[in-house]
């Protein structure tokens, strides 16, 4: 079975704290792992998707990685406005599991000006 | 605008009381998805769609239904809703299923 486990589940930074989330996965094969931004009472808001080990992904202040066992989610000099609740999914090779995404827990981000 | 709609937004019901959450994308996705989210288990695939008349059961189906009409339009179903169903719904689209997929805004269920 697909697990994806988050760390820490929760992150305090002061503003311009550059710090980094992981995701931690077991997939049977890997298809991709996809990095969403999720705000209170909101869905899920895309942000990156990494197909295979040594990839990263840059957006803004946000990078993303990948090994074979882990992904991390680095922010670098956050602002306020990156405060989020930030989920990683993996989506197996295998079509029969129907493309479903397993998400793990979500970290929530506050940053502090 | 691409994007994923769902109706109603906000929902507090009864046990038993039929109800559809309806779902629609105007990005001609194949794939469309419903999932739950719930404090400490995180997003759960309920059921998907891999294309029109095409549905299968994700990893919590017990208690939902589905129907795929239309390429568009994908509505959840609670044919007799119960308190464990009090949740915060999502459903996604994408192009095929094997690429992102994309969320709509939620809906916030609540059964008394």
């Amino acid at each position: 079975e697909d697990q994806v486990t988050q760390s820490p589940e929760a992150l305090r930074l002061q503003e311009g704290e550059s710090s980094s989330l992981n995701c931690s996965y077991t997939v049977s094969g890997l298809r991709g792992l996809f990095w969403y931004r999720q705000d209170p009472g909101k869905g899920p808001e895309f942000l990156f998707t990494l197909y295979s080990a040594g990839e990263e992904k840059e957006k803004e202040r946000l990078k993303a990685t990948l090994t074979k066992k882990e992904s991390f989610l680095h922010i670098t000099a956050p602002k306020p406005e990156d405060s989020a609740t930030y989920l990683c999914a993996v989506q197996p090779m295998i079509k029969a599991a129907g493309n479903k995404l397993t998400f793990g827990g979500g970290t929530r981000v506050l940053v502090k000006p | 605008e691409a994007q994923v709609t769902q109706n109603p937004r906000y929902l507090i019901t009864v046990t038993g009381k039929k109800l559809t959450v309806t779902c629609s994308q105007n990005m001609n996705h194949e794939y469309m998805s419903w999932y739950r989210q719930d404090p400490g288990l995180g997003l759960r695939q309920i059921y998907y769609s891999m294309n029109v008349e095409v549905t299968d059961k994700g990893d919590v189906p017990e208690g939902y239904k589905v129907s795929r009409k239309e390429k568009r339009n994908f509505p959840l179903i609670l044919e007799s809703p119960s308190p464990n169903q009090t949740s915060l719904y999502f459903c996604a689209s994408s192009p095929t299923g094997r690429e992102t997929q994309y969320f709509g805004p939620g809906t916030r269920l609540l059964v008394l």
